[in-house]
């Protein structure tokens, strides 16, 4: 069965620091998706970036990247020189490529990243 | 904003009562799922319509129903209401492609109080 461990349960930094949120995923399939959403307190959640698992580039978006390492099943994002605007808490998932029908996606607990001004 | 949008926002509700939330999807989406998220836990896959029927359901019991209309929009209904039915319900939408979907877009969800 497919599982995401964040086991950071709450993180604070204070503003301009750089910031990773670790997430390891297990899966049986070859084929599966990897994803991070981050959810601020209005609660709707806003999706950040989707990879698959063939792909192991590692991706940058302004400042925030991602790692992605199938060696040892982690998808760990950072970013840099945090703002209070990114307190808020993130989720890591993954979907598995399915048969036919739809597994949806399996959630971590998610990480409480508060930056400090 | 993601074009994705959940009635009501608030709810309160008494056990054993029967609930009905709503959601539209995004323009251009075929596909709706449903997510149940406890606090401070992350969201847990309830299912999914695709074609207005259900083609994948996470473990929750038949209590838990839905539908989904010509237009994409969708509903989700909960039986028999327990008090720990209360939770955050979120719908998602997508595109599925026959073995997955594109990245979900979410709604802001509906908070679901069971007293």
């Amino acid at each position: 069965a497919q599982k995401v461990t964040q086991a950071q349960t709450e993180i604070s930094v204070v503003e301009k620091e750089d910031v990773t949120l670790d997430c390891v995923y297990e899966t049986r399939d070859t084929t599966y998706y990897l994803f991070w959403y981050k959810q601020p307190p209005s609660g709707e959640l806003v999706f950040l970036i989707r990879r698959n698992s063939f792909d192991e580039q590692n991706e940058i978006s302004g400042r925030y990247s991602w790692n992605f390492q199938k060696s040892t099943s982690s998808f760990n994002f950072t970013i840099t020189a945090s703002q209070v605007v990114d307190s808020a808490v993130y989720f890591c998932a993954l979907s598995e490529d399915s048969g036919g029908g739809a597994d949806g996606l399996t959630f971590g607990k998610g990480t409480h990243l508060i930056i400090q001004p | 904003e993601t074009g994705v949008t959940q009635s009501p926002t608030h709810l309160i509700k008494t056990r054993g009562q029967q609930v009905t939330l709503r959601c539209s999807s995004q323009s251009g989406h075929n596909t709706v799922s449903w997510y149940q998220q406890a606090l401070g836990q992350g969201p847990q896959f309830i299912f999914q319509y695709y074609r207005e029927e259900e083609n994948g359901r996470g473990n929750f019991p038949p209590r838990f129903s839905g539908l989904q209309f010509p237009n994409y929009s969708s509903e989700l209904n909960v039986n028999a209401l327990e008090l720990d039915d209360s939770a955050l319900y979120l719908c998602a939408s997508t595109i599925w492609g026959g073995h997955t979907n594109t990245e979900a877009f979410f709604g802001q969800g509906t908070r679901l109080t069971v007293v």
